[in-house]
Formats: C-alpha cells, structure tokens, sequence
C-alpha cells in the first residue's frame, strides 16, 4: 500500500513567521497532491491541492510544492496568524489514506 | 461543493449497544467513505459505501462489528456494533469531489 510520512507532528512559530510542512509518498503514479486544515472540534477541510503537471499552487497566503522526482510535496504557510493555528494533513495522492497530522500553533 | 448532513453530532452510549450514524449528501455520489478519527490521531478509512453493493472494508475493519447501509446515491448508514470504551471515537462521512474529500461533521461517540 501507499506509504506516507508527514513531518514534523508539531510545530510552533511565532505570528508573522512561516511554517512549512512536508509530506513524502511513495506511489511513483500518483497525480493529486492535497492539503486538509482540521481546527479543533472540527471537520477537516481541503485548502488547498496541486495536480503533477504544476510545480506549485499559490492561494493568498498558502501554498503547495511538489517534487516528483523526490516524491514530496509540502505545504507553505506564510505571514502566519493565529487563526492558522489548527491540525494539518496531506492525503497521499490516489490513496484514500491521511497522514498523520501536523499540529501547528501559531503564538501571538 | 456537496454538502453532507451527518448524525447525531454526538452520542454517549453503554458499552454493549450500537449506535447507527447516518450521513445524507446533497447530491448523488458514486462512492461514499466512512472514517474514524481516534482522540489526537489521523482518519482512518473504515470502509467505502457503494451504492447496489456489499461495502468494502478495509483491514482490521469487518462487516459483523461496522456494518453499511447504502439504499441510495444519497445516503449511508454506519452502525457500531456491540460498542466497547475503545470504539470511542470522531466517526465522519465523506465523498470525493474532483480529487479531494468533503466530509461530514462528524460524530463524537463516547462508550461508557
């Protein structure tokens, strides 16, 4: 099956500063790449995707690399704010699994 | 995008009970996944609901302990069978959508 590892499982960063978080599959085919945001006590929600044929996806303050000759792809998160603070995961692409969660705070 | 309509949104129950969660979409949709969610971890797949068919389970998951319904390309039904304290637990329902997953809001079962 899809092997996915999602690093670091928490991360802490002073408002204003970026977070980056990264996930590694293994599946050689795949073709989608997303990003679910799950703040507490809440359902997870997809913010944002990439599909193979781009190298990067910008959405305002978000946004998703992918290297395919590596086999990753990472989520960036710039000017960060507190309202960022929540748990993070990237969905192996084509697998209907999850990784295992980043939980990013975000200090004011 | 589909919009999922999950309950109940929570539910205490006795440990040997079951409870049934039902998830109503929208639209109609080819497939719908059942997920588990245990206290600070990640979603675990439990099964994918097709409508006219037996669900399909994935491992450490069967049919006799998290029994499917799927009458419609509408609707499913999860039931937790014979709970026990470790089935305590965020039960969601999703659908895919252009790649990407809409989940229900979930249910918080606790077993006592």
């Amino acid at each position: 099956g899809e092997n996915v590892e999602q690093h670091p499982s928490t991360l802490s960063v002073q408002e204003g500063d970026s977070a980056v978080i990264k996930c590694t599959y293994s599946d050689s085919a795949s073709n989608y790449f997303p990003w679910y945001k799950q703040e507490l006590g809440k359902r997870p929600q997809l913010i944002i995707d990439i599909r193979s044929n781009v190298g990067e996806k910008k959405d305002q303050r978000i946004a998703v690399t992918l290297n395919k000759t590596a086999k990753h792809f990472s989520l960036h998160i710039t000017e960060t704010q507190p309202e960022d603070s929540a748990v993070y995961f990237c969905a192996p692409p084509n697998k209907l699994v999850f990784g295992a969660g980043t939980i990013l705070r975000v200090k004011s | 995008s589909a919009v999922i309509s999950q309950k109940p949104s929570r539910d205490i129950c006795q440990r040997g009970t079951s409870l049934t969660i039902q998830c109503q979409v929208d639209s109609q949709v080819t497939m719908m996944f059942w997920y588990r969610q245990q206290p600070g971890q990640s979603l675990t797949l439990i099964a994918t609901a097709n409508q006219g068919s037996e669900a399909t389970y994935e491992s450490g998951f069967v049919i006799d302990k998290f029994p499917i319904s799927r009458p419609n390309l509408t609707f499913s039904t999860l039931t937790v069978s014979n709970m026990s304290p470790e089935d305590s637990s965020i039960y969601l329902c999703s659908v895919l959508e252009g790649g990407g997953y809409t989940f229900g809001s979930g249910t918080r079962l606790t077993v006592v």
